[in-house]
C-alpha cells in the first residue's frame, strides 16, 4: 500500500518570508513518482513537479526549490520569497511504477500575509 | 498542449435525478482517465479508473450502479451521478493519462455538484 503524510495543515507567512512544505512518502515499490500540485481557490489543479524514484537530485525552478530525499523517504518543497499569489492548498501525491493511480496527501493550506 | 476540459463547471440539480459530466482530452488522446471526488477542506480521492473501450474499476467504496462510467473513445470520459443526493454534493475532477505516457495526469479544472 501506498501512503503519504503531509502532516501540516495550514501555513501562514508574511510575504516575502521563505516556507518549506513537508511532505513524506510510503511505497515498497522500487519505481516510483511523485508530484507536486497546487490548488487555488478556483480548485483546478496546478501540476508543479514530477519526480522519478531514480533521480534524487534537487530541483529548482524560480522561486520553488524541491528536496528529494529517499533515506527518508521525504520530498519538500521550499517557496522563497513568498508571495501572496502562493496561497493556496497544495498537494503532494505519489504513483507507482506498477499503474498510475495517484495517492494524494491530505493537502497544506497556505495563506501569504501582505 | 496537454488539455483536459470537464463540462458542466458547475450544475446544481434537484435530490433523485441524474447528473452526466464530460471530460475530454482536447488535444491528445487519452485511454485512462481518472475521476476523483474532493469534498470541501479535504483531499482527493479516486473514485475509477476509466479505461477506452472496457469496464472502469472502480476504487473500494465507490457504488458502481450510482456513478457510472463510460469511456467510448480516445478522448471522451463521462461519468454520470445517478439519483443524486445530497450528500453526493463534492467536487469532481478527472484526469486524462495520453496514451503511450507513463505516470503522467493531465487535469480538468473540475466540477462542482450541488445535489438540492
Amino acid at each position: 500500500a501506498q501512503k503519504v503524510t503531509q502532516a501540516q495543515t495550514e501555513i501562514s507567512v508574511v510575504e516575502k518570508e521563505d516556507v518549506t512544505l513537508d511532505c513524506v512518502y510510503e511505497t515498497r515499490d522500487t519505481t516510483y513518482y511523485l508530484f507536486w500540485y497546487k490548488q487555488p481557490p478556483s480548485g483546478e489543479l496546478v501540476f508543479l513537479i514530477r519526480r522519478n524514484s531514480f533521480d534524487e537530485q534537487n530541483e529548482i525552478s524560480g522561486r520553488y526549490s524541491w528536496n528529494f530525499q529517499k533515506s527518508t523517504s521525504s520530498f519538500n518543497f521550499t517557496i522563497t520569497a513568498s508571495q501572496v499569489v502562493d496561497s493556496a492548498v497544495y498537494f503532494c501525491a505519489l504513483s507507482t511504477g506498477a499503474n498510475s493511480k495517484l495517492t494524494f496527501g491530505k493537502g497544506i493550506t497556505l495563506s501569504v500575509r501582505p | 498542449g496537454a488539455v483536459v476540459s470537464q463540462h458542466p463547471s458547475r450544475v446544481i440539480c434537484k435530490s433523485g435525478t441524474s447528473v452526466k459530466i464530460e471530460c475530454r482530452s482536447l488535444d491528445f488522446q487519452a485511454t485512462t482517465m481518472f475521476w476523483y471526488r474532493q469534498f470541501p477542506k479535504q483531499s482527493l480521492m479516486l473514485m475509477a479508473t476509466s479505461n477506452e473501450g472496457s469496464k472502469a474499476t472502480y476504487e473500494q467504496g465507490v457504488e458502481k450502479d450510482k456513478f457510472l462510467i463510460n469511456h467510448a473513445s480516445l478522448t471522451l470520459s463521462t461519468l454520470t451521478v445517478t439519483s443524486a443526493h445530497p450528500e453526493d454534493s463534492s467536487f469532481y475532477i478527472c484526469s486524462a493519462e495520453r496514451t503511450g505516457g507513463i505516470n503522467e495526469q493531465f487535469f480538468g479544472p473540475g466540477t462542482r455538484l450541488t445535489v438540492l
